[in-house]
């Protein structure tokens, strides 16, 4: 089975610009887990999105957001990008049904703004 | 993560020595708790998880274990080796969500 795949891998945009980042989770994976990690202040959970449905969402302002596809493809956006989102942005995919909560992560995808 | 505390920050150890990683947790609801290594350039590989059901696992080199009442659960490495040198996070699982660990710097030593 192929992994949980992320693109762009990397990415470079400036102050104020938006940007989309994309996840392709394992096959039969439904649940789509996006966290954001940085040398200061480690990994933290963005949002978790399970049938399109968004069922948890980390403490961050409404600039980022997420979506899930009906085929379990999901995107994050952050809008109006600041010095401070520069980070690792990672995808996890899970079977997520009962008993299996396993989390696989993809590479990720590493945003520098300037 | 808020929740979760991690030590120690970083671990030298001689190649074939063991290594003990310590985590402890405060939400009493979390019921899974995952061990997931980072190599660097990588996402973070999931290498061992225990449930809150079982006090201990073991997978070859490796083994987790867990006591709920005292809220810490500990990732032990036997016999490393120079490819166990990465990043090392332990993980609450509660509500949809993974709080981490601070991660643990692990280097051997040949």
């Amino acid at each position: 089975k192929a992994g949980v795949t992320q693109t762009p891998r990397y990415l470079i945009k400036t102050r104020g610009q938006q940007v989309t980042l994309s996840c392709s989770p394992i096959s039969g994976h439904r649940s789509v887990s996006w966290y954001q990690q940085t040398p200061g202040q480690g990994l933290q959970f963005l949002f978790e999105y399970f049938s399109e449905t968004q069922r948890n969402k980390g403490n961050f302002p409404g600039r980022f957001s997420g979506r899930q596809f009906s085929n379990s493809r999901s995107e994050m956006n952050v809008s109006t990008l600041e010095l401070g989102d520069s980070a690792l942005y990672l995808c996890a995919s899970s079977p997520r049904v009962a008993g299996a909560e396993e989390q696989f992560f993809g590479p990720g995808t590493r945003l520098t703004v300037l | 993560g808020e929740n979760v505390e991690q030590h120690p920050s970083t671990l030298s150890v001689q190649e074939g020595d063991s290594a003990v990683i310590k985590c402890t947790y405060s939400d009493s609801a979390s019921n899974y708790f995952p061990w997931y290594k980072q190599e660097l350039g990588k996402g973070p590989q999931l290498i061992i998880d225990i449930r809150s059901n079982v006090g201990e696992k073991k997978d070859q080199r490796i083994a987790v274990t867990l006591n709920k009442t005292a809220k810490h659960f500990s990732l032990h490495i036997t016999e490393t080796q120079p490819e166990d040198s990465a990043v090392y996070f332990c993980a609450e699982y509660n509500d949809y969500k993974l709080s981490f660990g601070a991660g643990t710097t692990v280097t051997v030593r040949a």
